[in-house]
């Protein structure tokens, strides 16, 4: 069945690093993949998403690129902040299928 | 607009009694989805549902689950005779066509 793997967490960071949080995923056919952003004690929020191979999905200056041919969905962002910290979940649709989650801190 | 509600937001139950989780999906969203949480892991599907209907059902456990998504009114998870395996946080999220799913705040329920 569809199943989506992440880097094993928690990765801890100083303000202004760069971030990356690995995702891969094995799917049929051409899902749409998704990051959602969880923050304590909340629900999932919808980061940013893309429907389609060499697609770019972009939000509060995450970015993440479909890429088919290495089936993978790594989120990135330049320069973290504290306010990021929170834990970040890779998915595929539909019904969503999600990865284990990466818990995300980043110090001051 | 509106988010997707869930209500309520902390439910305590004991052994063998029943839970009922409720969810107000955004306005305009005719799609619905309950997922559960287990402490420090993922999202696992549970059931999706349309106004009236089950489309897919097939991460709800075999007993004791039901779910319904009625022409009026919020869809309803209901958990009978819980036990303390039960315990989780139970997500419900909407969407207007079946894509970009958008999630509520969630019920945490605990079961003594």
């Amino acid at each position: 069945g569809d199943s989506v793997t992440q880097m094993e967490g928690p990765v801890t960071l100083s303000e202004e690093a760069f971030l990356t949080i690995n995702c891969t995923y094995t799917a049929t056919g051409y899902p749409s993949l998704f990051w959602y952003v969880q923050y304590p004690g909340e629900g999932l929020q919808l980061l940013l998403k893309a429907t389609k191979a060499d697609d770019k999905g972009s939000n509060k200056g995450f970015e993440a690129t479909y890429r088919k041919e290495t089936t993978s969905f790594h989120l990135e962002k330049g320069s973290v902040q504290v306010s990021d910290s929170a834990v970040y979940f890779c998915a595929l649709s539909a019904p969503l299928v999600f990865g284990q989650g990466t818990r995300l801190t980043i110090n001051p | 607009n509106a988010g997707v509600m869930q209500n309520p937001r902390h439910l305590v139950r004991r052994r063998g009694q029943e839970a009922r989780l409720r969810c107000s999906p955004m306005k305009g969203h005719s799609h619905v989805y309950w997922y559960r949480q287990l402490p420090e892991e993922g999202l696992k599907f549970m059931v999706y549902l349309q106004k009236e209907n089950i489309i897919d059902e097939s991460g709800m456990p075999k007993e004791r689950f039901s779910a319904e998504f009625p022409k009026e009114g919020p869809s309803i998870l209901r958990i009978q005779q819980v036990v303390r395996g039960d315990s989780a946080a139970y997500f419900c999220a909407s969407s207007p066509k079946g894509d970009t799913q958008y999630f509520g705040p969630g019920t945490r329920l605990t079961v003594l």
